[in-house]
């Protein structure tokens, strides 16, 4: 069955960077792409971006370009999410998904991020 | 970017009541060439992931209880709970995958009266 296992949570000071890996299993991982998403403590989901596992595409939401990077491991099955110059509200739970045409029904667990001095 | 406003933001049901839940897009998200609605629901519960309970806007996902069901076309959609059970207490998100950045409803609390 198709699972997602994230890094567990972190705990970063200002300015820093953080990478959350994201572990893919169950299926041909590079026939399809990885999602990130966020959640603020409290708040809705929003969008950071797309990395195609096949080709290495990506593609960034506006309001994290220049601070975010994805990448990914073909050979371990594996994506990444680097967000740097962390800023306290980048406090969130980072989460990980595998959408298909008919819909994102697969979901990491989420790692939370901690951004605190 | 597709806007997704989701009504109301919260609302509370008493158990085996029918509980509604709307979502409204600034822009169609039914694909003309297949004449499917890229819209989807999700249930999130604390401390969890979304979980995807209906796609194209009206397809139960596997496992999901028949007594959620999905509705709509074009802009305007619809996340109705039958029979509302205790387990249901959740934050219900429409979501768009129509266009990219792909979007998301702000959320519906939903509690039980």
């Amino acid at each position: 069955q198709v699972q997602l296992v994230q890094s567990g949570a972190e705990v970063k000071k200002p300015g820093a960077s953080v990478k959350v890996s994201c572990k893919a299993s169950g299926y041909t991982f590079t026939n399809y792409g990885i999602q990130w998403v966020r959640q603020a403590p409290g708040q809705g989901l929003e969008w950071m971006g797309w990395i195609n596992a096949g080709d290495g595409d990506r593609k960034y939401s506006q309001k994290f370009q220049g601070r975010v990077t994805f990448s990914r491991d073909t050979s371990a099955t594996t994506a990444y999410m680097d967000l740097s110059r962390l800023r306290p509200e980048d406090t969130a739970v980072y989460y990980c998904a595998r959408p298909d045409d008919s819909g994102w029904f697969y979901w990491g667990q989420g790692t939370l991020v901690t951004v605190s001095s | 970017d597709i806007v997704m406003t989701q009504s109301p933001d919260s609302l509370a049901v008493s158990l085996g009541e029918r509980a509604t839940i709307n979502c409204k897009s600034s822009q169609s998200v039914l694909y003309s060439s297949n004449n499917k609605n890229y819209l989807g629901w999700f249930q999130q519960k604390p401390g969890h992931p979304p979980k995807l309970l209906i796609y194209w806007a009206s397809t139960r996902e596997s496992g999901v209880p028949d007594r959620f069901s999905g509705s709509g076309s074009g802009t305007d959609f619809t996340l109705t709970i039958s029979n509302l059970q205790a387990e249901d207490v959740a934050v219900y998100y429409c979501h768009q995958y129509y266009s990219t950045p792909p979007t998301f409803g702000q959320g519906t609390k939903l509690d039980i009266k």
